[in-house]
């Protein structure tokens, strides 16, 4: 079975500047694949990156990047240049390959302050 | 080409009745999943469907709650007698096949239960 841990339950960050949220995981499996997913106010889940446990280059889209440190099982996001709209609660999320389902962490909450 | 559409979006019910969840996949895909999230906690598998086939239902409560993906049509959830402890936001995802990780999410289902 696969585990995800997110401990910080809120996170907040001045407008421009750079906030990490923490995450761990666990699973039994050599071939996964790891998530960060982004829901707003308006409870929208949606990707905002991923991780292929096989490759070692960490994921970048734009302003996100991740910390993937696998054999610490840890998968940190990394929001660059923070908008008021990142405002929102970040899920990072584990799925193995032979299986079916995503298992999530319990969020983070993330405020940007202007 | 449109999304993981879910309707209704807000659905009320008074303790004892029936919810019926409806989940229409993105175009060309044929697996859906469906997950709940209880407030203020992350999201937690329940069931995961092909067209007429039930694949994985490890995270389906034992009893009153059941699911279907039928030939034509789209995915239902069905909740009989609802308690209130049955209030939460379901969310519905699919992808074009299990070996494709990446899961897309529809606008979720916020049931109240009075």
């Amino acid at each position: 079975a696969q585990t995800v841990t997110q401990s910080q339950p809120e996170m907040s960050v001045q407008e421009a500047e750079t906030v990490t949220l923490s995450c761990t995981y666990d699973t039994s499996e050599s071939d996964y694949y790891l998530f960060w997913y982004k829901q707003p106010p308006s409870r929208q889940m949606i990707l905002v990156i991923r991780q292929e446990a096989y490759k070692q280059q960490n994921a970048t889209e734009n302003r996100f990047s991740v910390n993937f440190q696998k054999a610490a099982k840890s998968f940190s996001l990394k929001i660059s240049d923070s908008q008021l709209g990142d405002a929102a609660m970040y899920f990072c999320a584990c799925k193995e390959t032979s299986g079916s389902r995503l298992t999530f962490g319990e969020g983070t909450q993330l405020t940007v302050n202007p | 080409n449109a999304g993981v559409m879910q309707n209704p979006r807000h659905l009320v019910r008074r303790r004892g009745q029936e919810a019926r969840l409806r989940c229409s996949p993105m175009k060309g895909h044929s697996h859906v999943y469906w997950y709940r999230q209880l407030p203020e906690e992350g999201l937690k598998f329940m069931v995961y469907l092909q067209k007429e086939n039930i694949i994985d239902e490890s995270g389906m409560p034992k009893e009153r709650f059941s699911a279907e993906f039928p030939k034509e049509g789209p995915s239902i959830l069905r909740i009989q007698q609802v308690v209130r402890g049955d209030s939460a936001a379901y969310f519905c995802a699919s992808s074009p096949g299990q070996t494709q990780h990446e899961q897309f999410f529809g606008p979720g289902t916020r049931l109240t239960v009075l």
